[in-house]
């Protein structure tokens, strides 16, 4: 079955510096998506990848699906203390209507 | 137009009382997931269900747990005769066909 990987588990960063968590598949992916849980929130849906090689922007963010669709990055430039919160990707493969599972998911600390 | 409501959102029980956590889906959408959250843990995955039928059990517990989502009414998340490891939070989420998930605040279990 699928093993997906997301590493690191954790990380500090001071305020400005960039930060890039990873999700590592064992098999080829239909689509990614990625959330934000801020600390006693709940999750966000924040973006979904499907095409191979796909490069996503959101202002500070920036989303990248692999080309071989096994692999997928979110990466933060210039952090800020909103960016707080854990950062999970929820990898999908293709055929039909499936459970979503979530990656375990890189908890981000930004230190002012 | 409402997001997901999930009530209560917060939950006291005693030992081997049962515990009824109940889930309303964002209006037009047929997929509902439960699942569970430990404090600074990830999300694991319970159930997926569709309209009246359980799609994906694999990871509830196949004692005292069970799941429905009645063609009227939300989606009810029943735990009978809980124990105190039973305390986690509950999150419920929706999607449409699309896949994007939209979670609710969650229900806050506290098992005495």
């Amino acid at each position: 079955g699928q093993q997906v990987m997301q590493i690191p588990q954790y990380q500090h960063v001071q305020e400005g510096e960039d930060f890039t968590t990873y999700c590592n598949s064992s098999t080829t992916l239909s689509n990614i998506q990625w959330y934000k849980q801020r600390p006693g929130g709940h999750p966000v849906f924040l973006i979904q990848l499907v095409k191979s090689g796909e490069v996503k922007k959101q202002k500070r963010l920036t989303f990248q699906f692999g080309e071989a669709k096994k692999n997928s990055s979110l990466h933060i430039t210039a952090t800020q203390t909103t960016d707080v919160g854990t950062y999970f990707c929820a990898p999908r493969n293709s055929g039909g209507y499936q459970k979503v599972t979530f990656g375990t998911g890189t908890k981000l600390q930004v230190i002012p | 137009n409402a997001g997901v409501m999930q009530n209560p959102r917060h939950l006291v029980r005693r030992r081997g009382q049962e515990a009824r956590l109940r889930c309303s889906p964002m209006k037009g959408h047929s997929h509902v997931y439960w699942y569970r959250q430990l404090p600074e843990e990830g999300l694991k995955f319970m159930v997926y269900l569709q309209k009246e039928n359980i799609i994906d059990e694999s990871g509830m517990p196949k004692e005292r747990f069970s799941a429905e989502f009645p063609k009227e009414g939300p989606s009810i998340l029943r735990i009978q005769q809980v124990v105190r490891g039973d305390s986690a939070a509950y999150f419920c989420a929706s999607s449409s066909d699309t896949g994007e998930l939209f979670f609710g605040e969650g229900s806050r279990l506290t098992v005495l």
